[in-house]
Protein backbone atom coordinates (compact mmCIF):
# COMPACT_ATOMS: atom_id res chain seq x y z
CA UNK A 1 0.00 0.00 0.00
CA UNK A 2 1.32 3.30 -0.73
CA UNK A 3 1.50 5.80 1.84
CA UNK A 4 3.22 7.88 4.61
CA UNK A 5 4.52 6.73 7.82
CA UNK A 6 6.07 8.65 10.65
CA UNK A 7 7.83 6.74 13.63
CA UNK A 8 7.74 7.02 16.30
CA UNK A 9 4.38 7.80 17.30
CA UNK A 10 4.93 9.25 20.99
CA UNK A 11 8.82 10.27 21.71
CA UNK A 12 10.23 11.53 25.20
CA UNK A 13 13.64 13.30 25.64
CA UNK A 14 15.04 15.33 27.98
CA UNK A 15 16.03 18.88 27.56
CA UNK A 16 19.34 19.43 25.57
CA UNK A 17 19.31 16.20 23.60
CA UNK A 18 18.79 16.46 19.96
CA UNK A 19 15.87 14.13 18.45
CA UNK A 20 15.14 13.39 15.16
CA UNK A 21 11.66 12.00 13.74
CA UNK A 22 11.70 9.71 10.60
CA UNK A 23 9.31 10.50 7.69
CA UNK A 24 9.29 8.09 4.61
CA UNK A 25 6.80 8.08 1.83
CA UNK A 26 6.76 5.19 -1.05
CA UNK A 27 4.00 7.45 -3.62
CA UNK A 28 6.66 8.54 -5.96
CA UNK A 29 6.25 12.68 -4.57
CA UNK A 30 8.72 14.91 -5.31
CA UNK A 31 7.57 17.67 -2.43
CA UNK A 32 7.76 16.87 1.73
CA UNK A 33 6.71 19.24 4.21
CA UNK A 34 7.30 19.42 7.79
CA UNK A 35 4.61 20.99 10.33
CA UNK A 36 4.08 21.39 13.85
CA UNK A 37 1.04 21.29 15.22
CA UNK A 38 -0.21 23.15 19.13
CA UNK A 39 -3.30 23.26 20.59
CA UNK A 40 -5.74 25.76 18.97
CA UNK A 41 -3.41 27.00 16.15
CA UNK A 42 -3.23 26.02 12.51
CA UNK A 43 -0.79 23.86 11.45
CA UNK A 44 2.90 25.76 10.87
CA UNK A 45 5.61 25.13 8.16
CA UNK A 46 9.01 24.14 9.56
CA UNK A 47 10.67 23.02 6.62
CA UNK A 48 10.13 22.06 2.82
CA UNK A 49 11.43 20.06 -0.01
CA UNK A 50 10.31 20.17 -3.81
CA UNK A 51 12.85 17.58 -4.37
CA UNK A 52 16.00 15.43 -3.32
CA UNK A 53 19.06 17.36 -2.44
CA UNK A 54 17.24 20.76 -1.67
CA UNK A 55 14.71 22.11 1.10
CA UNK A 56 14.09 25.25 1.87
CA UNK A 57 12.81 27.10 5.47
CA UNK A 58 9.01 27.18 6.62
CA UNK A 59 7.86 29.40 8.54
CA UNK A 60 9.34 28.54 12.09
CA UNK A 61 12.77 26.75 11.08
CA UNK A 62 14.72 28.13 13.77
CA UNK A 63 15.82 25.21 16.24
CA UNK A 64 14.63 22.48 13.83
CA UNK A 65 17.15 20.66 10.66
CA UNK A 66 16.58 18.62 7.76
CA UNK A 67 18.07 16.55 5.02
CA UNK A 68 16.82 14.76 1.73
CA UNK A 69 19.56 12.45 0.52
CA UNK A 70 16.50 10.09 -1.37
CA UNK A 71 13.47 10.69 -2.47
CA UNK A 72 11.34 8.79 -0.14
CA UNK A 73 12.79 10.36 3.15
CA UNK A 74 12.85 13.63 5.27
CA UNK A 75 14.12 13.36 8.73
CA UNK A 76 13.39 16.32 10.96
CA UNK A 77 16.13 16.75 13.70
CA UNK A 78 14.89 19.04 16.58
CA UNK A 79 17.84 20.54 18.50
CA UNK A 80 18.53 21.65 22.01
CA UNK A 81 18.30 25.04 20.00
CA UNK A 82 14.33 25.09 19.73
CA UNK A 83 13.23 26.74 22.82
CA UNK A 84 9.29 25.00 23.22
CA UNK A 85 9.68 21.26 21.14
CA UNK A 86 6.89 19.47 22.81
CA UNK A 87 4.32 19.79 20.16
CA UNK A 88 2.60 16.76 17.88
CA UNK A 89 4.92 17.03 14.65
CA UNK A 90 3.11 16.32 11.06
CA UNK A 91 5.23 14.96 8.41
CA UNK A 92 3.03 15.16 4.63
CA UNK A 93 4.17 14.50 1.23
CA UNK A 94 2.45 16.25 -2.49
CA UNK A 95 3.28 15.43 -5.92
CA UNK A 96 4.70 18.34 -6.49
CA UNK A 97 4.69 21.93 -4.30
CA UNK A 98 1.27 23.21 -6.16
CA UNK A 99 1.49 23.39 -9.46
CA UNK A 100 -1.35 20.64 -9.94
CA UNK A 101 -4.14 20.22 -7.15
CA UNK A 102 -1.70 20.58 -4.34
CA UNK A 103 -3.36 17.68 -2.25
CA UNK A 104 -0.79 17.19 0.65
CA UNK A 105 -1.26 13.15 1.96
CA UNK A 106 -0.14 13.35 5.93
CA UNK A 107 1.83 10.80 7.62
CA UNK A 108 -0.24 10.05 11.28
CA UNK A 109 2.00 12.51 13.36
CA UNK A 110 4.71 12.13 16.38
CA UNK A 111 4.16 13.32 19.49
CA UNK A 112 7.12 14.78 21.18
CA UNK A 113 7.50 15.29 24.93
CA UNK A 114 10.61 16.90 26.34
CA UNK A 115 11.32 17.57 29.83
CA UNK B 1 -1.75 39.05 5.59
CA UNK B 2 -1.58 35.28 5.43
CA UNK B 3 -4.55 34.51 7.67
CA UNK B 4 -7.16 31.27 6.57
CA UNK B 5 -9.43 31.94 9.43
CA UNK B 6 -12.00 29.43 11.41
CA UNK B 7 -14.24 29.41 14.18
CA UNK B 8 -12.90 26.96 16.76
CA UNK B 9 -15.57 24.77 17.66
CA UNK B 10 -18.93 24.11 16.55
CA UNK B 11 -21.31 21.39 17.77
CA UNK B 12 -24.20 19.82 16.28
CA UNK B 13 -27.09 17.24 16.89
CA UNK B 14 -26.62 13.84 15.08
CA UNK B 15 -28.51 14.22 12.06
CA UNK B 16 -28.62 17.81 11.26
CA UNK B 17 -26.58 19.74 9.06
CA UNK B 18 -23.04 21.08 10.10
CA UNK B 19 -21.70 24.06 8.42
CA UNK B 20 -17.98 24.86 8.71
CA UNK B 21 -16.88 28.31 7.63
CA UNK B 22 -13.35 29.86 6.49
CA UNK B 23 -12.50 33.28 5.41
CA UNK B 24 -8.94 33.77 3.58
CA UNK B 25 -6.95 36.89 2.30
CA UNK B 26 -5.30 36.37 -0.76
CA UNK B 27 -7.17 36.77 -4.17
CA UNK B 28 -3.85 34.69 -5.52
CA UNK B 29 -5.54 30.97 -4.39
CA UNK B 30 -5.08 28.44 -6.99
CA UNK B 31 -7.24 25.59 -4.63
CA UNK B 32 -8.74 25.40 -1.46
CA UNK B 33 -9.40 22.50 0.89
CA UNK B 34 -10.97 20.76 3.35
CA UNK B 35 -9.00 18.62 5.75
CA UNK B 36 -10.19 16.31 8.58
CA UNK B 37 -7.95 15.38 11.60
CA UNK B 38 -9.46 12.81 14.08
CA UNK B 39 -7.95 12.31 17.30
CA UNK B 40 -4.44 11.70 17.47
CA UNK B 41 -3.97 11.38 13.66
CA UNK B 42 -2.57 12.88 10.76
CA UNK B 43 -5.05 15.20 8.20
CA UNK B 44 -6.90 13.60 5.40
CA UNK B 45 -8.04 15.90 2.23
CA UNK B 46 -11.89 15.15 2.34
CA UNK B 47 -12.18 17.53 -0.81
CA UNK B 48 -10.81 21.03 -2.80
CA UNK B 49 -12.12 23.22 -4.73
CA UNK B 50 -10.73 24.80 -7.41
CA UNK B 51 -10.91 29.33 -7.06
CA UNK B 52 -12.60 29.65 -10.50
CA UNK B 53 -15.71 27.35 -9.16
CA UNK B 54 -18.55 28.41 -6.83
CA UNK B 55 -19.57 24.90 -5.23
CA UNK B 56 -19.04 21.55 -5.70
CA UNK B 57 -20.90 18.50 -4.16
CA UNK B 58 -19.60 14.74 -3.07
CA UNK B 59 -21.61 12.98 -1.46
CA UNK B 60 -22.48 14.24 1.86
CA UNK B 61 -20.38 17.18 1.56
CA UNK B 62 -20.61 20.77 0.13
CA UNK B 63 -18.63 23.29 -0.48
CA UNK B 64 -18.90 26.95 -1.50
CA UNK B 65 -16.78 29.23 -2.45
CA UNK B 66 -17.57 32.86 -2.29
CA UNK B 67 -14.44 34.11 -4.38
CA UNK B 68 -15.62 38.14 -3.77
CA UNK B 69 -15.71 37.92 -0.05
CA UNK B 70 -12.97 35.44 -0.04
CA UNK B 71 -15.68 33.11 2.16
CA UNK B 72 -15.31 29.28 2.05
CA UNK B 73 -17.83 26.75 4.03
CA UNK B 74 -18.39 23.20 4.08
CA UNK B 75 -21.73 21.60 4.90
CA UNK B 76 -22.27 18.21 5.77
CA UNK B 77 -25.55 16.99 5.23
CA UNK B 78 -26.88 14.33 8.21
CA UNK B 79 -23.54 14.41 10.39
CA UNK B 80 -23.32 11.66 12.43
CA UNK B 81 -20.79 11.00 15.56
CA UNK B 82 -17.96 9.18 13.05
CA UNK B 83 -17.47 13.29 11.75
CA UNK B 84 -16.44 14.08 15.25
CA UNK B 85 -13.04 15.90 14.55
CA UNK B 86 -10.95 19.02 13.72
CA UNK B 87 -11.93 20.37 10.38
CA UNK B 88 -9.22 22.51 8.34
CA UNK B 89 -9.74 25.09 5.65
CA UNK B 90 -6.50 25.28 3.51
CA UNK B 91 -5.46 27.21 0.57
CA UNK B 92 -2.70 27.13 -2.15
CA UNK B 93 -1.64 30.79 -3.54
CA UNK B 94 0.86 31.14 -5.89
CA UNK B 95 3.20 34.50 -4.81
CA UNK B 96 6.33 33.64 -6.84
CA UNK B 97 6.30 30.11 -5.74
CA UNK B 98 3.31 27.89 -4.27
CA UNK B 99 2.24 27.96 -0.85
CA UNK B 100 -0.36 26.08 1.38
CA UNK B 101 -1.48 28.14 4.57
CA UNK B 102 -3.96 26.38 6.96
CA UNK B 103 -6.30 27.49 9.13
CA UNK B 104 -6.43 27.09 12.91
CA UNK B 105 -8.99 23.87 12.60
CA UNK B 106 -12.90 24.10 14.03
CA UNK B 107 -13.54 21.30 16.12
CA UNK B 108 -16.82 19.58 15.34
CA UNK B 109 -18.57 17.99 18.29
CA UNK B 110 -21.74 15.78 17.37
CA UNK B 111 -24.06 15.12 20.00
CA UNK B 112 -26.32 12.11 19.79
Amino acid sequence: DGGITQSPKYLFRKEGQNVTLSCEQNLNHDAMYWYRQDPGQGLRLIYYSQIVNDFQKGDIAEGYSVSREKKESFPLTVTSAQKNPTAFYLCASSIDLGGSVGEQYFGPGTRLTVT
Amino acid sequence: GEDVEQSLFLSVREGDSSVINCTYTDSSSTYLYWYKQEPGAGLQLLTYIFSNMDMKQDQRLTVLLNKKDKHLSLRIADTQTGDSAIYFCAETRYTGGFKTIFGAGTRLFVKA
